[in-house]
């Protein structure tokens, strides 16, 4: 099983490029998120999709903006990239929107320089 | 508002040693209290989680958690530690209600195993 599947897996952006992290899960789940990972602050939600068409701000969404494709896929989009953005950026997915645990992507490391 | 404090950044323990991570959280009602972990270059795996009942939950990998509502606090323990152990730990807390888009997760324990 496949299971939670991020491209790319690295990647380095010059300072107001654009770019867009796919994810794609095949457990059919119906909630789908976005995470940042930052040393020493953990990780905080960008933003989640609790359905298919339907997606909700997280914590930290400025700057990003996603689309629910199909159930499946759950794109992350950069549209004018900042050095502040340079993190690890996590897909995760889970069955339901409460009491489930989440299935993570292996992530996508991301520079901007 | 919620939030999850875990005080040991970095933690090294000897191989066949006892190891218990510590966790704190703050939330108003009852919470939702998960332990998450990451392997070197891998996404975070479930190792357990605690909704209601049994106040000490097993989880995978011979880890287990206590949940003390008096001290706020939700360690992680293992009696043995196994070189495969190392990795980071992140404990989370469900907010409101335990909703999964609504997990608030810790800045992370970093376990390092000597042999």
């Amino acid at each position: 099983n496949a299971g939670v599947t991020q491209t790319p897996k690295f990647q380095v952006l010059k300072t107001g490029q654009s770019m867009t992290l796919q994810c794609a899960q095949d457990m059919n789940h119906n909630s789908m998120y976005w995470y940042r990972q930052d040393p020493g602050m953990g990780l905080r939600l960008i933003y989640y999709s609790a359905s298919e068409g339907t997606t909700d701000k997280g914590e930290v969404p400025n700057g990003y903006n996603v689309s629910r494709l199909n159930k499946r896929e759950f794109s992350l989009r950069l549209e004018s990239a900042a050095p502040s953005q340079t993190s690890v950026y996590f897909c995760a997915s889970s069955n339901r929107d409460r009491d489930e645990k989440l299935f993570f992507g292996s992530g996508t490391q991301l520079s901007v320089l | 508002a919620q939030s999850v404090t875990q005080p040991d950044i970095h933690i090294t323990v000897s191989e066949g040693a006892s190891l218990e991570l510590r966790c704190n959280y703050s939330y108003g009602a009852t919470p939702y209290l998960f332990w998450y972990v990451q392997s070197p270059g891998q996404g975070l795996q479930l190792l357990l989680k605690y909704f209601s009942g049994d106040t000490l939950v097993q989880g995978i990998k011979g880890f287990e958690a206590e949940f003390k509502r008096s001290q706020s606090s939700f360690n992680l323990r293992k009696p043995s530690v196994h070189w495969s152990d190392a990795a980071e730990y992140f404990c989370a807390v469900g907010a409101e209600g335990g909703a999964t888009n609504k997990l608030i997760f810790g800045t992370g324990t970093l376990l390092a195993v000597q042999p």
